[in-house]
């Protein structure tokens, strides 16, 4: 039974290119979220979505970010014009849906992207 | 703002030695989580609490959440040098689904 699958692990890129980062949920899971943890700090909400719709978008920068899930295939985190600032290591987690009084949200995470910018 | 606050943001001790970690917000939780991440990896998932008052152990280690769902503490007994790694606390204000905020972390290196 496979993790949250995220690739590449690690990305290089010189500022002003583009940065794509994709993740795969566990199977069976619907949700899937990115999050940003920069060097001694936690990790910061970026974006929920669901398949085909983003459901929670208030902690992406309002430019040069976006992201989608599409309904075939795997989540894409797009950083455009990329600047030294957004180094960091860049998670997907993923949940199940869940209902009834024994719901609860459970994140499962990623091993991350590690993005240099140079 | 949504804050959780987690301390000690370090903690150096030796072998065999208890230890607390606290994850304190002003705001109630639906749930929260305890993750330990190890350098280069993803946080994995400890445990859950939902229920005020819950307490679960896993091995040598015990987690509380608070009556009023606001707080919660991990315990490690009689720490080992495996135990090394950042501690982080999530909650979730939402009960199926939504954004985890996450406590600064508490590094944690256990000396033999």
């Amino acid at each position: 039974n496979a993790g949250v699958m995220q690739n590449p692990r690690h990305l290089v890129r010189r500022r002003g290119q583009e940065a794509r980062l994709r993740c795969s949920p566990m199977k069976g899971h619907s949700h899937v979220y990115w999050y940003r943890q920069l060097p001694e700090e936690g990790l910061k909400f970026m974006v929920y979505l669901q398949k085909e719709n983003i459901i929670d978008e208030s902690g992406m920068p309002k430019e040069r970010f976006s992201a989608e899930f599409p309904k075939e295939g795997p989540s894409i985190l797009r950083i455009q014009q990329v600047v030294r600032g957004d180094s960091a290591a860049y998670f997907c987690a993923s949940s199940p849906i869940r209902s009834g009084h024994l719901s609860y949200n459970e994140q499962f995470f990623g091993p991350g992207t590690r993005l240099t910018v140079l | 703002t949504q804050l959780l606050e987690q301390s000690p943001q370090f903690l150096s001790i030796q072998e065999g030695e208890n230890l607390t970690v606290y994850c304190n917000s002003s705001s109630v939780f639906s749930s929260l989580q305890w993750y330990r991440q190890e350098p280069g990896e993803g946080p994995v998932l400890l445990v859950t609490v939902v229920t005020g008052g819950e307490v679960k152990k896993l091995k040598r280690l015990t987690f509380q959440f608070g009556d009023a769902r606001k707080d919660s503490s991990l315990h490690i007994t009689a720490a080992q040098p495996g135990d090394t790694g950042l501690y982080l606390c999530a909650g979730a204000y939402t009960s199926n689904t939504g954004k985890l905020i996450f406590g600064q972390g508490t590094t944690l290196q256990v000396k033999p």
